[in-house]
């Protein structure tokens, strides 16, 4: 059984830019959410994709976006890239409504 | 939105001793209540779950209470060892395409 892993594990944009970040699911999990965790913080649902559609949002601007692959691989993308999005990024993988599975994450610095 | 409340901060229990941490929600339709683990720089780690059709769930030295009339629910570890420091975070899920909610984290400190 394979776990999640995310790439890369950092990362230094300025602000401004777009990154993109990306995620392999947990074999078998057909479901990926992404998370953002700020220093000191919990983590904060972003949006999640089942079938390769969005199908559940938290509270982040549409700069947010995101894709899921046919293969269950996923991608975050921020544009517009501002200072307070520097973060941890992590992704996490389920099987329908079960346990979510997280990644390592990728840490991004805006500057 | 839900909302979840984590209580306290901070904990320092003697190694050997008990800990509580105490979470709370604000909506009743919430049905599904993890537990992670995070390390430092490390990714957080699901160490218990509960759903809303069970009062308590214990899996060696840890449980997991919910009380659904109160909204809340607890996590209790036994003879804490110092591998148990780490900053322990609960959420609840309303369930469908809503994430998790997570609460503010506890950082536990396991005093030799």
């Amino acid at each position: 059984e394979t776990g999640v892993t995310q790439s890369p594990t950092h990362l230094i944009k300025t602000r401004g830019q777009q990154v993109t970040l990306r995620c392999s699911s947990q074999s078998g999990h057909n479901t990926v959410s992404w998370y953002q965790q700020a220093l000191g913080q919990g983590p904060q649902f972003i949006f999640q994709y089942y079938r390769e559609e969005e199908n559940g949002r938290g509270n982040f601007p549409p700069r947010f976006s995101g894709l899921q692959f046919p293969n269950y691989s996923s991608e975050l993308n921020v544009n517009a890239l501002e200072l307070d999005d520097s973060a941890l990024y992590l992704c996490a993988s389920s099987l329908d409504s079960g346990g979510n599975v997280f990644g390592p994450g990728t840490r991004l610095l805006v500057l | 939105g839900e909302n979840v409340e984590q209580h306290p901060s901070t904990l320092s229990v003697q190694e050997g001793d008990s800990a509580v941490i105490k979470c709370t929600y604000s909506d009743s339709a919430s049905n599904y209540f993890p537990w992670y683990k995070q390390e430092l720089g490390k990714r957080p780690q699901l160490i218990i779950d509960i759903r809303s059709n069970v009062g308590e769930k214990k899996d060696q030295r840890i449980a997991v209470t919910l009380n659904k009339t109160a909204k809340h629910f607890s996590l209790h570890i036994t003879e804490t060892q110092p591998e148990d420091s780490a900053v322990y975070f609960c959420a609840a899920h309303l369930g469908g395409a809503d994430g998790l909610t997570f609460g503010k984290g506890t950082h536990l400190i396991i005093q030799p």
